[in-house]
């Protein structure tokens, strides 16, 4: 699976959108793009994927570049309750293992 | 269920002891995967599985550490004769199939290993 890279931390005001890049420029043409994020201790959460085209659901959007080699995720208002880690993961679908880098530490403030 | 459900919240064992961990997938999903996280970003990825079968196996540490999903029981995760470096969180998660489509997986709460 492709390494991705993020920033170690970000800020962002509550009420405001959260925008947490990811740079994976040797994804390979059947990898998808994935978010998942871990608040506190607990169990890793699902957010949003994509392979090609931009992704949008009830939690957050997904802005994938054309040479697929970056992609941005979106919180558009950020509360308190997103501060966590943030991973962008590429892989290659249902079955296959995810490799978590580091992520971002995504700290919400009032 | 709706949730994955892992079984103990904690566990304690004293160095060379076992311990096993149990994982119950949500209903209807065919994968289950077990990572390790030690620190609090590092999650190392161990084991999965297809239904009974085991699918991918590269993390596995193969001395002491052992893993099944049978058919009607909660999967489990084995470690025998713990050791330090064992002391970790271990999660368990789960996927659907749906042909070839790509889905996400879905985590449990995780199980606490504390090795003293």
């Amino acid at each position: 699976d492709a390494k991705t890279t993020q920033p170690t931390s970000m800020d962002c005001a509550e009420g405001r959108a959260a925008n947490l890049p990811c740079n994976h420029s040797t994804i390979s043409g059947n990898e998808y793009v994935y978010w998942y994020r871990q608040i506190h201790s607990q169990g890793p959460q699902y957010i949003i994927h994509g392979l090609k085209n931009n992704e949008t659901n009830e939690m957050a959007s997904l802005i994938i570049t054309e040479d697929r080699k970056s992609s941005t995720l979106i919180l558009p208002h950020a509360t308190l309750r997103d501060t966590a880690v943030y991973y962008c993961i590429v892989s290659t679908g249902t079955a296959s293992k995810l490799t978590f880098g580091t992520g971002t530490r995504l700290q919400v403030t009032l | 269920g709706e949730e994955v459900a892992q079984t103990p919240k904690h566990l304690v064992r004293g160095e060379g002891q076992k311990a096993k961990l149990y994982c119950a997938p949500i209903k209807g999903h065919s994968y289950v995967f077990w990572y390790q996280q030690v620190l609090k970003n590092e999650f190392k990825f161990l084991i999965s599985f297809q239904n009974e079968n085991v699918f991918d196996e590269t993390g596995m540490p193969k001395e002491r550490f052992s893993a099944k999903c049978l058919p009607n029981s909660p999967c489990s995760l084995e470690i025998q004769a713990t050791k330090l470096e064992d002391s970790a969180v271990y999660f368990c998660a789960s996927s659907p199939t749906w042909g070839q489509l790509s889905y996400e997986q879905y985590f449990g709460p995780g199980t606490r290993l504390t090795v003293t």
